[in-house]
């Protein structure tokens, strides 16, 4: 599976949209990319997933680059709840594994 | 539904103890998936079962280390004999599929967290 760059924290103030930002050069073809956050303590959570087109589901959008090679979620209205470190994969569909990486530590502010 | 259940929460226990973690699977789903957490390694695949088989187990780290699908709902990851390295958060997620499609999906459990002394 292609690696991923995230920046290690980020900052976010209550309400206002969080833009987490994943680098992907490497992504081949048939490589989706995932996204699953973990709240502390707690199981990691999956969030959305896509492969080419932009994805929206109740918690957040998934916005892909023409090329692939990146990726940004955005959470359009964060709370304090949405505190967590947030997950980039890029994963072949037949892959067993996830590899979560270091993630982004998102720390919304109130 | 309940979600994948972990259990115990916590154990604490002393070097050289047998250990074993207990996971009950999402109804429905074929895939099971043990995962290990620490602050050094992150998050770390041990094994994974589809439809009760083992299909990789290059993570397991070592002979101490054990894992059943007694049958198509529950799994256990045992540890004999424990070792204070082994002190982490212990994650079991299922799914349903054997991971081929792009839509596959893990859901978690709440995690085991084990203390060796």
């Amino acid at each position: 599976d292609a690696k991923t760059t995230q920046p290690p924290s980020m900052d976010c103030a209550e309400g206002r949209a969080a833009n987490l930002p994943c680098n992907h050069s490497t992504i081949s073809g048939n490589e989706y990319v995932y996204w699953y956050r973990q709240i502390h303590s707690q199981g990691p959570q999956y969030i959305i997933h896509g492969l080419k087109n932009n994805e929206t589901n109740e918690m957040a959008s998934l916005i892909i680059t023409e090329d692939r090679k990146s990726s940004t979620l955005i959470l359009p209205h964060a709370t304090l709840r949405d505190t967590a470190v947030y997950y980039c994969i890029v994963r072949v569909p037949g892959a067993n594994n996830l590899f979560f990486g270091t993630g982004t530590r998102l720390t919304v502010i109130p | 539904d309940a979600g994948v259940i972990q259990s115990p929460r916590h154990e604490v226990t002393e070097m050289g103890q047998e250990v074993t973690l207990r996971c009950k699977l999402i109804s429905g789903h074929n895939s099971l998936f043990w995962y290990r957490q620490t602050m050094m390694r992150g998050l770390e695949l041990l094994i994974y079962f589809n439809n009760n088989v083992p299909i990789d187990d290059s993570g397991m780290p070592e002979d101490r280390f054990s894992a059943k699908m007694p049958n198509a709902s529950f799994s256990t990851l045992k540890i004999q004999p424990s070792e204070p390295r082994d002190s982490a958060v212990y994650f079991c997620a299922s799914s349903l599929g054997q991971a081929r499609s792009g839509a596959n999906v893990l859901t978690f459990g709440a995690g085991s967290r084990l203390t060796v002394l």
